[in-house]
């Protein structure tokens, strides 16, 4: 089955910092979904970006499916951007598969 | 439009225990996903079902754990003769197109 990793699997900013986080894909895919998991568990949908790129506020992604690989942006960073971010990747029919992780700390 | 609802957020269970998660998806969705998350991990996928119908349940342990989503009624996770082992966050997703829309998520303890 297809195979997501994430990078870094840490990350730690100081507040109005940018980042970019990776997500890269072993396989062709007709499914890309970005997650923020908050300190409270909650999963929260920031993109669905099977391809090209969108935007929400401070946050962008952008992915680039011939080269399988999408990148999350987020700039100027606040506290309550905290969390672990996920990307997750379908091929076809085939179930969701989630990367490990990023966990970003964004310090005051 | 309510969105997944899962409830409920945390049950606690002793070793032998069963335990039963609901999910009531997204109003207008068929497809009902359940993932599991172990502490700092990502999600695994579990099974997928579509009205009365296992579609996928690849990831679901042998025993013990079932899955139905019956005609009426929210969707169910079964655990039987719970583990401490099974101790984790309990997703439920739904979709009718794309994409998936996630639930909050049952935090399963077992003592």
């Amino acid at each position: 089955g297809i195979q997501v990793e994430q990078s870094p699997p840490d990350l730690i900013l100081q507040e109005g910092a940018n980042s970019t986080l990776r997500c890269n894909f072993s396989d062709s895919v007709n499914n890309l979904q970005w997650f923020h998991q908050n300190p409270w568990g909650q999963l929260i949908n920031l993109f669905y970006i099977p391809s090209g790129t969108k935007q929400n506020g401070r946050l962008s992604a952008t992915t680039v499916a011939t080269e399988r690989y999408s990148l999350l942006y987020i700039s100027s960073s606040q506290t309550t951007d905290s969390g672990v971010y996920f990307c997750a990747a379908r091929r076809g029919s085939e179930k969701l598969v989630f990367g490990k992780g990023t966990k970003l700390t964004v310090n005051p | 439009n309510a969105g997944v609802m899962q409830n409920p957020r945390h049950l606690v269970r002793r070793r032998g225990q069963e335990a039963r998660l609901r999910c009531s998806p997204m109003k207008g969705h068929s497809h009902v996903y359940w993932y599991r998350q172990l502490p700092e991990e990502g999600l695994k996928f579990m099974v997928y079902l579509q009205k009365e119908n296992i579609i996928d349940e690849s990831g679901m342990p042998k025993e013990r754990f079932s899955a139905e989503f019956p005609k009426e009624g929210p969707s169910i996770l079964r655990i039987q003769q719970v583990v401490r082992g099974d101790s984790a966050a309990y997703f439920c997703a739904s979709r009718e197109n794309q994409p998936q829309h996630f639930g909050d998520g049952t935090r399963l303890s077992i003592l």
